[in-house]
C-alpha cells in the first residue's frame, strides 16, 4: 500500500466548477500536511499548509481528519490557469525535512 | 524564480555509467534534499544534506550518494545508472532542517538512461 494514495483523475472541468480531490495517507504518526501544485514539466511548489481546523486561502480549501487520515482540498471557481496536478504530502517529524508525495491528481479546466 | 538551480537540465546516458548532478542552494538556506520523480509518479525522498553532512535518507540504495559544501551547494552521484533511474531529479532547500513543510525546488535534472 502506498503511504500517500490519490485518485490520478485526470479531472476535467469547466471554468468556474467547484472541485474536490481527495487523499489518504497510512501512517498514523504524519504531523504535517501539504499541497503542493506542480504545473506541466516544472518543479512542484506549495500551494498550502493544511490544518487540523480546516483552513482556506481564496479559492482554496483544504481539510484534514485525523481519525481517517484524510485529507482534502477544495477548489472554487475554478480559473484556467488552475490546470496543474496536484500533490498531497506529509511529513513526520525527527530532525529533518522529509516529504512523503502522492502521485498526483491532474486537474484540466477547460472554457 | 525560486532561487535554486539545478545543472545539467537534460542529459542521456547508457546503463552502467556514472552521473553527477548539481544543485544551487537559494541564498540563505543551509539545508539541501534531492528527490527522484519517476514519470506519473511524485517526487521520493532520496537523502538530506545539512551542515554538509547526509542527515536522512530515504529507500534508495548507497549507489546513489551525495555531497554538501560550505557554501551549501550540493551533488547528487549515481553510479551503475539502471533504466530505471530515468527520472526527473529535483533538488530542494530549505532555511532549516527540520519539519516545515515549505521546500523550494529547482527546475530539476531530466536523466535519461538507454
Amino acid at each position: 500500500r502506498k503511504e500517500v494514495e490519490q485518485d490520478p483523475g485526470p479531472f476535467n472541468v469547466p471554468e468556474g466548477a467547484t472541485v474536490a480531490f481527495n487523499c489518504t495517507y497510512s501512517n498514523s504518526a504524519s504531523q504535517s500536511f501539504f499541497w503542493y501544485r506542480q504545473d506541466c514539466r516544472k518543479e512542484p511548489k506549495l500551494l498550502m499548509s493544511v490544518y487540523s481546523s480546516g483552513n482556506e486561502d481564496g479559492r482554496f480549501t483544504a481539510q484534514l481528519n485525523r481519525a481517517s487520515q484524510y485529507i482534502s482540498l477544495l477548489i472554487r471557481d475554478s480559473k484556467l490557469s488552475d490546470s496543474a496536478t496536484y500533490l498531497c504530502v506529509v511529513s513526520f517529524s525527527g530532525g529533518y525535512n522529509k516529504l512523503i508525495f502522492g502521485a498526483g491528481t491532474r486537474l484540466a479546466v477547460h472554457p | 524564480e525560486t532561487g535554486v538551480t539545478q545543472s545539467p537540465t537534460h542529459l542521456i546516458k547508457t546503463r552502467g555509467q556514472q552521473v553527477t548532478l548539481r544543485c544551487s542552494s537559494q541564498s540563505g538556506h543551509n539545508t539541501v534534499s534531492w528527490y527522484q520523480q519517476a514519470l506519473g509518479q511524485g517526487p521520493q525522498f532520496i537523502f538530506q544534506y545539512y551542515r554538509e553532512e547526509e542527515n536522512g535518507r530515504g529507500n534508495f540504495p548507497p549507489r546513489f550518494s551525495g555531497l554538501q559544501f560550505p557554501n551549501y551547494s550540493s551533488e547528487l552521484n549515481v553510479n551503475a545508472l539502471e533504466l530505471d533511474d530515468s527520472a526527473l531529479y529535483l533538488c530542494a532547500s530549505s532555511l532549516v532542517a527540520g519539519n516545515t513543510g515549505e521546500l523550494f525546488f529547482g527546475e530539476g535534472s531530466r536523466l535519461t538512461v538507454l
